[in-house]
């Protein structure tokens, strides 16, 4: 058990339509990254909330972007959609520990994009 | 990844030892991991080591770091078919909690 629940597993959305990826963390991490993994690839640093602020934020454009809420959930935006989109999302959250644990990470929402 | 570098395939014979290589380029990097992915799944924490750190046991699994050369391996012992799954190594530097990862060893194990 990941503690780390991401929804939907799988979703299907048309090049340049909006999609919302929703992440549930472990009570108590206050920290969430969000990763991008395309197929054969490690994941990729989208970007990383804290307390329900960004900071940090990888080589991904301003069409995604992200949201954190108190209850330790959070949301992966992506507005217009494109085919290289398609990939494994991972949700990745952690407490102040996390220099010595690492991030526990979600199963994954898998997104085609078509 | 951002120059963090993985070998693409690793083939063993169950109960034979499996060691996945990894090299990273940042000097900078305070600690390194190993994540394992099994199909469908999310990425599970194996074992870390910090930089100051030459070798790290964990039951069948060793980490040894050449920091010099900037390289990371993973050792399993007694290699069983429910260790394939695809390993990637990460580091994380200085800058906040952001990992790099390598694209992963598919690790294959034949019975």
């Amino acid at each position: 058990e990941t503690g780390v629940t991401q929804s939907p597993t799988h979703l299907i959305k048309t090049r340049g339509q909006q999609v919302t990826l929703r992440c549930s963390s472990q009570s108590g991490h206050n920290t969430v990254s969000w990763y991008q993994q395309a197929l054969g690839q490690g994941p990729q640093f989208i970007f990383q909330y804290y307390r329900e602020e960004e900071n940090g934020r990888g080589n991904f454009p301003p069409r995604f972007s992200g949201l954190q809420f108190p209850n330790y959930s959070s949301e992966l935006n992506v507005n217009a959609l494109e085919l290289d989109d398609s990939a494994l999302y991972l949700c990745a959250s952690s407490s102040v520990d996390a220099v010595l644990y690492g991030y526990t990470f979600g199963s994954g929402t898998r997104l085609t994009v078509v | 990844g951002e120059d963090v570098e993985q070998s693409l395939f690793l083939s063993v014979r169950e109960g034979d030892s499996s060691v996945i290589n990894c090299t990273y380029t940042d000097s900078s990097s305070t600690y390194l991991y190993w994540y394992k992915q099994e199909p469908g799944a999310g990425l599970q924490l194996l074992t870390y080591i910090f930089s100051n750190m030459d070798m790290k046991q964990d039951q069948r699994l060793t980490v040894l770091l050449n920091k010099k050369d900037k390289h990371l391996s993973l050792r399993i012992a007694d290699t069983q078919t429910g260790d394939s799954a695809i390993y990637f190594c990460a580091e994380r530097r200085n800058n906040f909690n952001k990992f790099y990862f390598g694209s992963g060893t598919k690790l294959n194990v034949k019975p």
